[in-house]
């Protein structure tokens, strides 16, 4: 079945530095990929959605200069956290579409948990 | 985003029994919904989903409830077992977008 492998599972970085997350389909070709951001014991929320070879939407309240989203080719996108603050601290969750599945063709990696300290 | 809430957000059930966890969207143009179950610290797994045109699906042990006129969605899982403890979330499919629900706390007591 389809996988979808993020990395790394869990980081821990200084506030002000910034960290990317990687997010990869390995066993099919994603023209787009979703980021989530989940706090504890909360539901995910839709970030962006990455489209390979243009530009990432995001969603309303999302600040694009702080997440910044690059889907560099079919089968990875990146999510780098700019100038990470603790507030930025949370659990990061990429999912991506296999269009030759439908609308059942979503797939999710199994999270980063981001702390800023 | 879209609005997709949950009426319950913990259910505690003896193992063996049947769990229904109940969901509520607020677009009645959403035309594909997906519940996920999710364990602490891993990503959202996929259970069952169901299409806008369809008021019920079954699985192997699950089966899906879709209420257009009320917009309600539930899941039913027969014979609950600890294993299946774990957050639930509804998700609804807007323009190829999922926007998920506050969810639900499953705790199977053995």
């Amino acid at each position: 079945g389809a996988v979808v492998s993020q990395h790394p599972s869990r980081v821990i970085c200084k506030s002000g530095t910034s960290v990317k997350i990687e997010c990869r389909s390995l066993d099919f070709q994603a023209t787009t990929m979703f980021w989530y951001r989940q706090f504890p014991k909360q539901s995910l929320m839709l970030m962006a959605t990455s489209n390979e070879g243009s530009k990432a939407t995001y969603e309303q309240g999302v600040e694009k200069d702080k997440f910044l989203i690059n889907h560099a080719s079919l089968t990875l996108s990146t999510l780098t956290v700019t100038s990470a603050h603790p507030e930025d601290s949370s659990f990061y969750i990429c999912s991506a579409r296999d269009p030759h599945r439908g609308l059942g063709g979503y797939t999710f990696g199994s999270g980063t948990r981001l702390t800023v300290v | 985003g879209e609005s997709v809430g949950l009426h319950l957000p913990t259910l505690s059930v003896q193992e063996g029994d049947n769990s229904i966890i109940n969901c509520a969207y607020s677009n009645s143009a959403s035309d594909y919904f997906i519940w996920y179950k999710q364990e602490s610290g891993k990503g959202p797994q996929f259970i069952i989903d169901i299409r806008s045109n369809m008021d019920k699906r079954q699985g192997q042990r699950v089966t899906v409830l879709l209420n257009k006129t009320v917009k309600h969605l539930s899941l039913q899982i027969a014979a609950t077992q600890p294993g299946d403890s774990a957050v639930y979330f509804c998700a609804e499919n807007n323009f190829n977008k999922f926007y998920f629900g506050s969810g639900t706390k499953l705790n199977v007591k053995p």
